[in-house]
Parts: C-alpha cells; structure tokens; sequence
C-alpha cells in the first residue's frame, strides 16, 4: 500500500514569490492534516481536513496561507507571498478511523 | 494548552544496550499517545499507537507504555542497535480535536 505522496520534496524561492505543496493521502484516509516543523522543533498543525471540509484552520495563518482539498482527496497547500521566515518542512499526514496518522517524507522550503 | 516535554534532547548509549525515552504530557484527559521517529531529511515513520484505555504497546524490540494518570510515556528499546539511531517524537491528541500535540523529540545515537 502507498504511503502519502508529498511534492516536491524541495523548493528554494525568493520572498514574496508564491509556492505551493501537494499532498496525496493514504487511500480510504478521510482526514488529511498540514504540519509545519521548524528545525529542531516538533511538528505543529496548520489545518485540518475531515473529506473536503476544513475543520480545524485556526492555526493557519490566513493572510498569505489557502489550501484546498478538492473531492476529498489530494490537498494543495499555498503561501503567497512568502517570507524568510516561512522557511521550513511543511509535512501532510493522513488519517483512518482509529486516528494513528501517517506523515509523507515533507517538502523542504527555503525562502532567499 | 496540552504540552509535550521530552527529555533528554539528546542520548548515546552503546551498541546491544537497553534504553527509555520518556514523554510527559500536562493535561492527563489524552485520547492516544503516538511514538514517532525522525530520520534526518526524512518525514515521520509512526512507531506505536497507544489508546487512552491502554497501558502499553509492544512491536518487535519496541515497547511504549503509558500512564495517563502521571501523564507519562515511556519508550523502551531492548538490544539496541546503529539503526535505530534518529529523532524520537512523542505526540498526544486530546479529547475533542484530533491534532497532534508533538514534543521535540530525543536525539538518539547507538555507538557501535
């Protein structure tokens, strides 16, 4: 069975430019969810999707960050425009009916 | 606020030796407790998924228990080995939202 699919796995932009992140999660996971790590850091939680719905975003910060997830599947995450400080692993994880969540192996970002 | 300390930051221990990583975790009113590890570069490979109604997890040379009462989780690695060398991460999800609340991890090192 495929795990979750994350791309790309890197991305080197200048500020200000926009970026976006796909996630693919486990087949059958209802719930899909973003993370942001810091380095040295443990992953904190951007938004979350039950199907389409996003149930929890309050930790997004909704002026420069959308995501989506159209039917209930694959997500797109956005910054626009990003700033030196966005630079980070951004991780999706997916989830069942029992709620032990998966993670892909992150998009590395780094902002110039 | 649900907060996850992990300690210590950092750990070596010789290769063939038995070891314990410890999670606390301030409000005891968890719904599970999950064991993560963390390759360098690399997403979360879920470990152990303990149920608030349970005490322990065991897979392979790995056991998590957990005190809920204490708000506490140990890992335990028997017959240590250089591969298990990586981040160990510790997450909980509370009652009523189903994120992650992650601590930052101990840094394991196996010395052959």
């Amino acid at each position: 069975e495929a795990g979750v699919v994350q791309s790309p796995r890197y991305k080197i932009i200048e500020k200000k430019q926009p970026v976006a992140f796909w996630c693919n999660p486990i087949s059958g996971h209802n719930t899909l969810y973003w993370y942001l790590q810091n380095l040295g850091q443990g992953p904190e939680l951007l938004i979350r999707y039950e199907n389409e719905e996003a149930v929890d975003d309050s930790q997004l910060p909704k002026d420069r960050f959308s995501a989506e997830r159209l039917k209930g599947v694959d997500s797109t995450l956005k910054i626009q425009p990003a700033e030196l400080g966005d630079s980070a692993v951004y991780l999706c994880a997916s989830s069942g009916r029992v709620n032990e969540q998966f993670f892909g192996p992150g998009t590395r970002l780094t902002v110039l | 606020k649900q907060e996850v300390t992990q300690i210590p930051a950092a750990l070596s221990v010789p290769e063939g030796e038995n070891l314990v990583l410890n999670c606390s975790f301030t409000d005891s009113a968890i719904y599970n407790l999950q064991w993560f590890r963390q390759d360098p570069g690399k997403g979360l490979t879920s470990l152990l998924l303990i149920q608030s109604s349970q005490r322990e997890q065991t897979s392979g040379r790995l056991n998590a228990s957990l005190d809920k009462s204490s708000g506490r989780s140990t890992l335990y690695i028997a017959a240590s080995q250089p591969g298990d060398s990586a981040t160990y991460l510790c997450a909980v999800t509370n009652f009523g939202n189903e994120k992650l609340t992650f601590g930052t991890g101990t840094r394991l090192t196996i010395i052959p």
